[in-house]
């Protein structure tokens, strides 16, 4: 069945980098935009940004800009999101999500299946 | 700060029905862009509920229904069940030329009385 599965649990100190990733299984990775959300605990879900699945384009959320970088490896299905110059705030749960069909059409896209999650804490 | 705005919980008695809005602005769903809700079980990631305004995935009951209209949108589950406790969050696209992006609700708590 499809399924995202994420690397595991991260922790860094501050100022370091982090590199998320998420290995697509079932379909055809290619046929799929991936997008990233990432949750802080308590807190509500915050969309990071998305890669193209035909061109591997990527676009970003403003506030992220400059910080992260979505990358793949289409050989082994593979989606990355790395996240720079971290801060104690960007502890959280990363999820990546996987686009609509490609046949879909609609005015704004949703994320089905999602990934379980990569936990990520940024302490001293 | 979410550009989408949910009631921070609802609750009901097994087997009512209990509504979550969402409300936004002319810059997302009043602009035409779709709705779609997730439901999220305590340590769980999300899961699609309703996708387009009004379409439920296979698998899920149709006790969950989704609706749309001018610069809100809506999620009603009928005949409420314990299982159905849980944190449920809207999600759509927001067009504001400064930083459009996907954006999704405050989020709701869900809890059976």
């Amino acid at each position: 069945q499809v399924q995202l599965v994420q690397s595991g649990p991260e922790v860094k100190k501050p100022g370091a980098s982090v590199k998320v990733s998420c290995k697509a299984t079932g379909y055809t990775f290619t046929s799929y935009d991936i997008n990233w959300v990432r949750q802080a605990t308590g807190q509500g879900l915050e969309w990071m940004g998305r890669m193209d699945r035909n061109s591997g384009k990527t676009v970003y959320a403003q506030k992220f800009q400059g910080r992260v970088t979505m990358t793949r490896d289409t050989s082994i299905s593979t989606a990355y999101m790395e996240l720079s110059s971290l801060r104690s705030d960007d502890t959280a749960m990363y999820y990546c999500a996987r686009g609509p069909p490609p046949d879909y059409y609609g005015a704004g896209s949703y994320f089905d299946p999602w990934g379980r999650g990569t936990q990520v804490t940024v302490s001293s | 700060q979410s550009v989408l705005t949910q009631p921070p919980s609802v609750s009901g008695a097994p087997g009512q029905r209990v509504t979550i809005s969402c409300t936004g602005s002319s810059s997302n769903i009043g602009a035409g862009y779709d709705v779609h809700w997730y439901q999220q079980l305590p340590g769980a990631a999300p899961k699609l509920l309703i996708y387009v305004n009004t379409n439920r995935p296979s698998g899920v009951p149709d006790r969950f229904s989704g609706s749309k209209s001018g610069t809100s949108a809506s999620l009603a589950i009928t005949g409420l069940q314990a299982e159905d406790e849980a944190d449920y969050y809207c999600l759509s696209y927001d067009s504001s030329l400064s930083d459009p992006k996907y954006v999704f609700g405050t989020g709701t708590k869900v809890t059976v009385l």
